[in-house]
């Protein structure tokens, strides 16, 4: 079946130390990869996205590259500010639909 | 332009008494779903519905949970009665659908449930 495993957390760093949180799945066919952040008290908003192998997906100064070879997309940023403090979900599909299938969340706390 | 509407926002009943939940989606997208989101986990979706039909309503609890979305637009969850293992955030979010390849999807702020 499909799946999604992320690194359990929470992960806590100091502000500007970098960034990586693991994310592997298991799919048939071709799975669209996504990454989703929940800060405190708001509802999730996609981070960013990659549909397709060696895509990169990038934005507020995060990446996460579509590996099928190694079935990964790891989160990463260069230097975390607080403000990064959330939670963090890898998901994916594989269908026209769009059904998400989701990773349990990665709790991120920086320290400043 | 407006993001997905949820209210309400927070919501204390007691237990075996009725709820509702109501989401506006956003304006132009077909696909709306309902999710239940448990503390430190992902969402678990309850059901989709492209347009007004309810494509996917597998993981809904039939038993206690409805679910309308009578003219494609705006959707209301219910749970009747509501227990105490219903205490959860949850979600509404809206895509494009129709198959658009990579449409995400957009959530709104959820309604957290507490049940007593």
């Amino acid at each position: 079946g499909n799946s999604v495993t992320q690194m359990e957390g929470p992960v806590t760093l100091s502000e500007e130390a970098f960034l990586t949180i693991n994310c592997t799945y298991t799919a048939t066919g071709y799975p669209s990869l996504f990454w989703y952040v929940q800060y405190p008290g708001e509802g999730l908003q996609l981070l960013l996205k990659a549909t397709k192998a060696d895509d990169k997906g990038s934005n507020k100064g995060f990446e996460a590259t579509y590996r099928k070879e190694t079935t990964s997309f790891h989160l990463e940023k260069g230097s975390v500010q607080v403000s990064d403090s959330a939670v963090y979900f890898c998901a994916l599909s594989v269908d026209s639909n769009y059904q998400l299938i989701w990773g349990a969340g990665t709790k991120l706390i920086i320290k400043p | 332009e407006a993001g997905v509407v949820q209210s309400p926002r927070y919501k204390i009943i007691e237990k075996k008494q009725p709820v509702a939940f109501w989401c506006n989606p956003i304006s132009g997208h077909n696909t709306l779903y309902w999710y239940l989101q448990n503390l430190g986990q992902g969402p678990e979706l309850l059901i989709r519905y492209e347009n007004e039909e309810a494509v996917d309503d597998s993981q809904l609890p039939k038993d206690r949970f409805s679910a309308e979305r009578l003219k494609g637009v705006d959707s209301t969850l219910k749970i009747q009665p509501a227990e105490l293992g219903d205490s959860a955030v949850y979600l509404c979010a809206s895509s494009l659908g129709g198959g658009v390849t990579g449409s995400e999807q957009y959530f709104g702020p959820g309604t957290r449930l507490t049940v007593t």
